[in-house]
């Protein structure tokens, strides 16, 4: 079984760039979310979809951040315009329904300059 | 503010030896708690959770909760340099069904 795939593994933008990251979770996963890690830190969530639905955005910056799961399965994170404290590693993540078990993606280290 | 600390390390242990990994939380409603490994440049893998006070063990690892103290560990038998990473500890906060991670243990086995 596939797990989660996202997309670019790297991308380096200079700032007020629009940058979009890719994440298509392991299949039959209702539940998806995005993750934002900082060098050193633990992952902070950015978003929560059960379904096509946001759930749990609360912590997405809603200025410049946006994100989309129209057909309920893969999903886009869109910045725009990117800021210098946007570089971090965005990790994005599925769970079944029912489970509170999350599964990671490689992630998307962000860099910008 | 839903907290969870970690001490940062990095904690040196010799191979063979037990590394004990320590995690504190503030929200006393918390149920599940997780404990991942995330090697360097890599993403978080599942070790395991633990729901009910007291121990669960599997395979080499060991993760202890106590609801009472608010306090949850996670115990490495027999460390292996391969067992180097930072460990990052988890709670799910019933509500919102939100997960809240620690800033993550690095943990560092010498041969």
């Amino acid at each position: 079984e596939a797990g989660v795939v996202q997309s670019p593994r790297y991308k380096i933008i200079e700032k007020k760039q629009p940058v979009a990251f890719w994440c298509n979770p392991i299949s039959g996963h209702n539940t998806l979310y995005w993750y934002r890690q900082n060098l050193g830190q633990g992952p902070e969530l950015l978003i929560r979809y059960e379904n096509e639905e946001a759930v749990d955005d609360s912590q997405l910056p809603k200025d410049r951040f946006s994100a989309e799961r129209l057909k309920g399965v893969d999903s886009t994170l869109k910045i725009q315009p990117a800021e210098l404290g946007d570089s971090a590693v965005y990790l994005c993540a599925s769970s079944s329904k029912g489970s509170e078990t999350q599964y990671f993606g490689p992630g998307t280290r962000l860099l910008v300059l | 503010q839903k907290e969870v600390e970690q001490n940062s390390g990095p904690l040196s242990v010799p191979e063979g030896a037990i590394a004990s990994l320590n995690c504190t939380y503030s929200d006393r409603g918390s149920q599940s708690f997780f404990w991942y490994r995330q090697y360097s440049g890599k993403s978080p893998e599942l070790i395991m959770f633990i729901y009910s006070n007291g121990d669960k063990e599997d395979g080499r690892f060991t993760a202890q909760l106590n609801k009472a103290s608010q306090y949850v560990s996670l115990l490495i038998r027999d460390s292996q340099p391969s067992d180097s990473a930072t460990y990052l500890c988890a709670v799910l906060h019933n509500a919102g069904n939100m997960l809240t991670f620690g800033g993550g243990t690095r943990l560092m086995v010498k041969p």
